[in-house]
């Protein structure tokens, strides 16, 4: 069975230090790997994903994962982290069955 | 456009109640999702519509109704909920429903039971 471990429940950091959440997932098919991002009383919001070709993918607001299949995890990283990155993040595995496997979540609060 | 609306965005009921979540897209769609989400958690799925059919129900109480009028609209309607039903009930689309399809999440509705 697939699954998805965010090993962090919560992330402290100040503004403008860099950030690293982590993620790990079991697979033993293709995977396809997403963050979502929930900012306080919305919805999830798709940040990136991975379905084949470069392991590095980025996102629009300055967000990258990498796919490292030796060591099955999709780290979500950003070099200066901003107060309105404060939110809920969320990796994801495609299953098989083209549900979605979500990890636990975990909570990045950007101190100023 | 990749937008996912839903209404209402927030809904207070009793617990004879009965009133509906609905959810739209316009994307060319094919696949759509009801998920349930407590505090503090990831969201939990409910069922998937694929062609406007059920493909998918994770053994929801029958207080919880899915309906899928159109490909573009899928409703959950409720009655007799209790109050553990209170959480945000977030619905999401995507183009096929397998495979490397991705999946766009609405805002998501806020629901309280008394």
């Amino acid at each position: 069975a697939q699954s998805v471990t965010q090993l962090d429940s919560q992330v402290p950091v100040f503004e403008e230090a860099p950030v690293e959440l982590r993620c790990n997932y079991s697979s033993s098919v293709s995977v396809y790997l997403f963050w979502y991002v929930q900012y306080p009383n919305q919805g999830l919001q798709l940040l990136l994903k991975y379905l084949s070709g470069s392991t590095l993918v980025e996102s629009i607001n300055g967000f990258e994962a990498e796919f490292n299949k030796s060591q099955t995890s999709f780290h979500l990283r950003k070099p200066s982290v901003h107060i309105s990155d404060t939110a809920e993040y969320f990796c994801a595995v495609k299953a098989y069955t083209g549900k979605l496997i979500f990890g636990q979540g975990t909570t990045l609060q950007v101190k100023p | 456009d990749t937008e996912v609306t839903q209404t209402p965005k927030h809904l207070v009921m009793g617990m004879t109640n009965k009133k509906s979540l609905k959810c739209e897209q316009h994307m060319g769609h094919r696949a759509m999702y009801w998920y349930k989400q407590k505090a503090k958690k990831p969201p939990e799925l409910m069922f998937v519509y694929s062609y406007e059919k059920l493909s998918i129900n994770e053994s929801v109480p029958s207080r919880f109704s899915p309906e899928c009028p159109n490909s573009s609209l899928l409703n959950l309607h409720l009655h007799a909920l209790q109050p553990e039903d209170s959480a945000l009930y977030l619905c999401a689309s995507s183009p096929e429903g397998q495979g490397i399809d991705t999946q766009y999440f609405g805002p998501g509705t806020r629901l309280t039971v008394l």
